[in-house]
């Protein structure tokens, strides 16, 4: 079946702008979580859904980030006024309810000039 | 907080060599450990994983056991192949007994086999 997807998979800004990420998770995969990956370094949480509630928004680095999952599947990850330490590879992955193991898209790499 | 070091890559070893990659976490109670591989130009894919202490994870060759007394979770395999080339990331999930959470990560391992 299909995997994860997430579009788009770049996306080059300018500084200052507004971008938005959209993730579309395994159908029937309850939960759906955000990570955020810099060049040489492992993916960072940030943050995660069950359905539609937002669960843990602890790794969302300000308040320039927020997401949103308004009917339980797709998710849009949304960064307002970005700045060039945002750029990174940013990471969807989901899962059956209560289930370890995640499973991850091919990711969107963020660059912003 | 919770946190998973393993060791510097790249680590380059010969075709058929044994590998070890080490990984040590810090975390309370009893997480959930997991190794993670990716290929060049692919995303991330479970490797393998183990839930409690002294279970085996196993996968394509690949091993890990669980230890708790030495927080350790090492990624082994007996003979590597030019295949096997890919990045390597340890990680853990807490359970925290509130349902899914995320995973802490490792920065990776580079593994390079040469033929």
């Amino acid at each position: 079946g299909a995997g994860v997807s997430q579009s788009p998979r770049y996306k080059v800004t300018k500084r200052g702008q507004d971008v938005a990420l959209r993730c579309d998770p395994i159908s029937g995969h309850v939960s759906l979580y955000w990570y955020r990956q810099a060049l040489g370094q492992g993916p960072e949480f940030l943050t995660y859904f069950n359905y539609e509630a937002q669960q843990d928004k602890s790794g969302l680095p300000n308040d320039r980030f927020s997401a949103e999952r308004p009917e339980g599947s797709i998710s849009t990850l949304t960064i307002q006024r970005t700045e060039q330490r945002d750029s990174a590879m940013y990471r969807c992955a989901s899962s059956l309810a209560g289930a370890d193991t995640q499973y991850f898209g091919p990711g969107t790499r963020l660059t912003v000039l | 907080g919770d946190s998973v070091t393993q060791m510097e890559g790249p680590v380059t070893l010969s075709e058929e060599a044994f590998l070890t990659i080490n990984c040590t976490y810090t975390a309370t109670g009893y997480p959930s450990l997991f190794w993670y591989v990716q290929y060049p130009g692919e995303g991330l894919q479970l490797l393998l994983k183990a839930t409690k202490a002294d279970d085996k994870g196993s996968n394509k060759g690949f091993e890990a056991t669980y230890r708790k007394e030495t927080t350790s979770f090492h990624l082994e395999k007996g003979s590597v192949q030019v295949s096997d080339s890919a990045v390597y990331f340890c990680a853990l999930r807490p359970n925290s007994g509130g349902g899914a959470d995320g995973l802490t990560f490792g920065k990776g391992t580079h593994l390079i086999i040469q033929p």
